[in-house]
This record gives structure tokens, C-alpha cells and sequence, in this order.
């Protein structure tokens, strides 16, 4: 069981608003930044948003990620087929002095 | 453009030792920037944290793999290298290797394509 929790799944239709959340404790979200990856099936997970909210170069600006006290959520504007994936969150563990990923959450465009 | 590439045996017996490399190039190992680190995801699951090197040797691991694992570095080859001891069913996972850039900066922000290890006999 990780010690950052994620929804194990969200969806939405094209063109609507999803928020997937991540939520973890004072050693983890509450003291360090937060990281979410992309991953599509068969292939390497993929930095989407670094430190919070900010987006490397070439990930749209669709995408925005945020953070409040120990929990943090990464937003999908203008949902389109080509979202879906899987989105993880990642923080550094204080107490464990580790990366911590939360458990993923399948995003589905209906 | 830095890229890794993760190699190794992609059979491995139970209670044998894993051992897979990773090759850095477009860029060198040897940085004050950069950890460099595995990660391994069990066959549909999520993402776990396995340790990180620098390349000084200094070494974080995870605490649930701590006396199994062991990352080295070798800088005159620009490759980091994971060895997991006494492997069982439970280490069958897509391993990566992936360049950190540290929890206040860009996090693992490059990764390694993966490859696939599958413990049995």
C-alpha cells in the first residue's frame, strides 16, 4: 500500500474537465513538491509536471497541477481522446528518504 | 539529448541475483546535478522507487529492498548498474533507469525505455 494515494481510475468526454488527485502526509506532499507522470501502455512514464506546477516544454497547456498542505491534484482541460493514460504522482519521503509514487490512476476518455 | 537504456538477462532463476545496467549517453555520468536511479513496475501495477546512485557512490534505497539491492556507478563506462540478490516470483517487473534531478528541481525527468525481467525457473 503506498503511502500517496491516487483514484484508481477517472474518465471523462471529450472536451470536459477532470481533476485526478493525489493525496499523502507531512513527510511526503506536505514538505516536498510533487511530480506527475504520463504513462501509456508498453512505454516508459513520462514527466508531465515538475515542482507543482510547472510543465516541461511540449506538454499542453491543458494540463496544470497544483498543490494544497499534503494533498495535490493535476487538472485536464479540454479533455481529448488522446489523454488517456495512466497518471501518476510522485514526492520525495522525508522519513523514508525515498521517492514515494502514488498508485495511478487510469484516466478514460469515454 | 541524454538518453538511457536499460540491459541485462531478461530470465532470471529464483534465488539467483538480478543484474541489469544502464548505459547514459548525450551526456556524462559524472555530474554534481544528477542522481541516477531504478525504478521497477510490477506486471499492471504502479511505479516503485528501488535507490539511486550518485557519482560519488553515495547510494539511497529503498527500505523494503535495502538488504537485497546494491547500485554502483561506473564512470569510465557512463553506466550505473542494479543487482538485486535472491530474487523471487515478487521481482518480476519492467525495470527503468532513469536520471534524477532531484525533489526540488525537475524530479526523474529522463527515463530509460525499460526492459522486462521474469523470475522462474
Amino acid at each position: 500500500q503506498s503511502v500517496v494515494t491516487q483514484p484508481p481510475s477517472a474518465s471523462g468526454t471529450p472536451g470536459q474537465r477532470v481533476t485526478i488527485s493525489c493525496s499523502g502526509s507531512s513527510s511526503n506532499i506536505g514538505g516536498n513538491y510533487v511530480y506527475w507522470y504520463q504513462q501509456f501502455p508498453g512505454t516508459a512514464p513520462k514527466l508531465f509536471i515538475y515542482r507543482n506546477n510547472q510543465r516541461p516544454s511540449g506538454v499542453p497547456d491543458r494540463f496544470s497541477g497544483s498543490k494544497s498542505g499534503t494533498s495535490a491534484s493535476l487538472a485536464i482541460s479540454g479533455l481529448r481522446s488522446e489523454d488517456e493514460a495512466d497518471y501518476y504522482c510522485a514526492t520525495w519521503d522525508d522519513s523514508l528518504s525515498g521517492w514515494v509514487f502514488g498508485g495511478g490512476t487510469k484516466l478514460t476518455v469515454l | 539529448q541524454v538518453q538511457l537504456q536499460e540491459s541485462g538477462p531478461g530470465l532470471v532463476k529464483p534465488s539467483q541475483t538480478l543484474s541489469l545496467t544502464c548505459t547514459v549517453s548525450g551526456g556524462s555520468i559524472s555530474s554534481d546535478t544528477y542522481s541516477w536511479t531504478w525504478i521497477r513496475q510490477h506486471p499492471g501495477k504502479g511505479l516503485e522507487w528501488i535507490g539511486c546512485i550518485f557519482y560519488s557512490g553515495s547510494t539511497y534505497y529503498n527500505s523494503s529492498l535495502k538488504s537485497r539491492v546494491t547500485i554502483s556507478i561506473d564512470t569510465s563506462k557512463n553506466q550505473f548498474s542494479l543487482k538485486v540478490s535472491s530474487v523471487t516470483a515478487a521481482d518480476t517487473a519492467v525495470y527503468y533507469c532513469a536520471r534524477d534531478a532531484g525533489s526540488g528541481s525537475y524530479g526523474m525527468d529522463v527515463w530509460g525505455q525499460g526492459t522486462t525481467v521474469t523470475v522462474s525457473s
